[in-house]
């Protein structure tokens, strides 16, 4: 029969862009919280992370902002190339060993 | 370092059967979760087994479970299985629960 699946929102952006996904939490007690790219036939690849004591974190081309007073998590990923293209997920953790996702974003760069 | 390694990586059963799947984990890490992602439910927490022991369960029924070894590598087992099982198995392993980094998966089709 028909499936029905998740609404992704899509963010598409051009090659060299910047892109920023954003991410909604519902745990005000979550403690830790990581971002996620997931390429089709794949497993989620780990990006980046942030703990609550902090509003930034940067890594390679990546900047991860929180803003606890909303529970809101942003990625920002600088000049953005085609091999981004991918389904990004946020995840929230607030009991050791158990992720809680967000629904997802996909992202399209356009060459 | 090797990553996670699941395996099988496809699976073909047919409904009422069982099925058990496994799961190595990065070398020295001592935490490993289990994931299920549907088109439908995104991704949602399974459990997480810690030194031999499940530490967390997610809300599945009681026909999912699992069990880690002495050498951290993990194995869920899926019990009668029914059509709405078909999905993408992920587990993740970490040192402490926090820190997850996710193998392949196992694609289950249930028939």
């Amino acid at each position: 029969g028909e499936s029905v699946g998740l609404h992704l929102p899509t963010l598409s952006v051009q090659e060299g862009d910047n892109s920023i996904i954003n991410c909604a939490y519902s745990n005000s007690a979550s403690d830790y919280f990581i971002w996620y790219k997931q390429e089709s036939g794949k497993g989620p690849q780990f990006i980046i992370d942030i703990r609550s004591n902090m509003d930034k974190r940067q890594g390679q081309r990546v900047t991860v902002l929180l803003n606890k007073t909303v529970k809101h998590l942003s990625l920002q990923i600088a000049a953005t190339q085609p091999g981004d293209s991918a389904v990004y997920f946020c995840a929230e953790n607030n009991q050791g060993g158990k992720l809680i996702f967000g629904q997802g974003t996909e992202l399209s760069v356009k060459p | 370092k090797a990553g996670v390694t699941q395996t099988p990586r496809y699976l073909i059963k047919t409904r009422g059967q069982q099925v058990t799947l496994s799961c190595s984990p990065i070398s020295g890490h001592r935490s490993v979760s289990w994931y299920q992602q549907t088109p439908g439910q995104g991704l949602q927490f399974l459990f997480e087994y810690f030194s031999e022991t499940q530490r967390n369960k997610g809300n599945f029924p009681g026909r999912f479970s699992g069990r880690q070894f002495s050498n951290s590598r993990s194995e869920m087992n899926v019990s009668t299985l029914e059509l709405g099982d078909s999905a993408l198995y992920l587990c993740a392993s970490s040192l402490n629960g926090y820190e997850q980094y996710f193998g392949p998966g196992t694609r289950l089709t249930v028939t």
